[in-house]
């Protein structure tokens, strides 16, 4: 089965340069969100997008943006990288099922792209 | 915003059954209880979800009393292969993760 596909798998950057993450959901999943997981830390949540619309935001820096494009794909875009943006970037899509409260379907995550800063 | 505990590490044996119980006492009443498995460098893996009693399905069960405040993630037979990090972020809108139970599976 098709899972979501994170590129690129790895990518080294320097300091206050930039970096563009993309994802690419399952098909026909209608929801992405963006998460980062630091050395030996837990994942932690940075935005969504539902049908294209940011539907959430968690502990996203100014320097980053992100979008969801018209086929479901997303990227991340990081600017004025830092040593401490050194991370695990995991992207995970669902379908929302109508965004029916009774109905939750699990997150399906890519494998991510590890960003190194040097 | 709804917070859950784990403990941070747990050591089994191959063939043994291995119980994780997460807290979670401020469930919101939309919430799925869900857990994932994660290995180093790859993005985690859903496991199980429930909303109340019990779940079962090919590879775990999951245990919710009736107040929800806890659920208990029941692994049978383990092998070394199931030797990971598991957590058990609540679902509404998005998954929050909490500190996750380390799982050491000796031979």
């Amino acid at each position: 089965a098709a899972g979501v596909i994170q590129s690129p798998r790895h990518l080294i950057k320097e300091k206050r340069e930039t970096a563009t993450l993309k994802c690419y959901p399952i098909p026909r999943h209608d929801t992405v969100y963006w998460y980062q997981q630091g050395p030996g830390q837990d994942p932690q949540f940075l935005i969504s997008f539902y049908e294209k619309m940011q539907s959430d935001k968690g502990s996203i820096p100014d320097r980053f943006s992100a979008q969801q494009f018209s086929d479901y794909h997303s990227e991340l875009n990081m600017s004025s990288l830092e040593l401490g943006d050194s991370a695990l970037y995991f992207c995970a899509s669902r379908s929302a099922g109508g965004q029916d409260s009774s109905y939750n379907s699990p997150l399906h995550f890519g494998n991510g792209t590890r960003l190194t800063v040097t | 915003l709804a917070k859950t505990t784990q403990p941070i590490s747990m050591d089994s044996y191959e063939g043994q059954e291995v119980n994780i119980t997460c807290s979670h006492n401020n469930i919101a009443t939309n919430d799925y209880i869900t857990w994932y498995q994660q290995f180093p460098s790859q993005g985690p893996r859903f496991i199980i979800q429930g909303y109340k009693t019990k779940v079962t399905n090919e590879v775990a069960s999951l245990f919710i009393p009736a107040d929800r405040k806890s659920s208990t993630l029941s692994l049978p037979r383990v092998s070394l292969s199931d030797t990971a990090v598991y957590y058990c972020p609540l679902a509404g809108n998005k998954l929050t993760f909490g500190g996750g139970t380390r799982v050491l599976v000796k031979p």
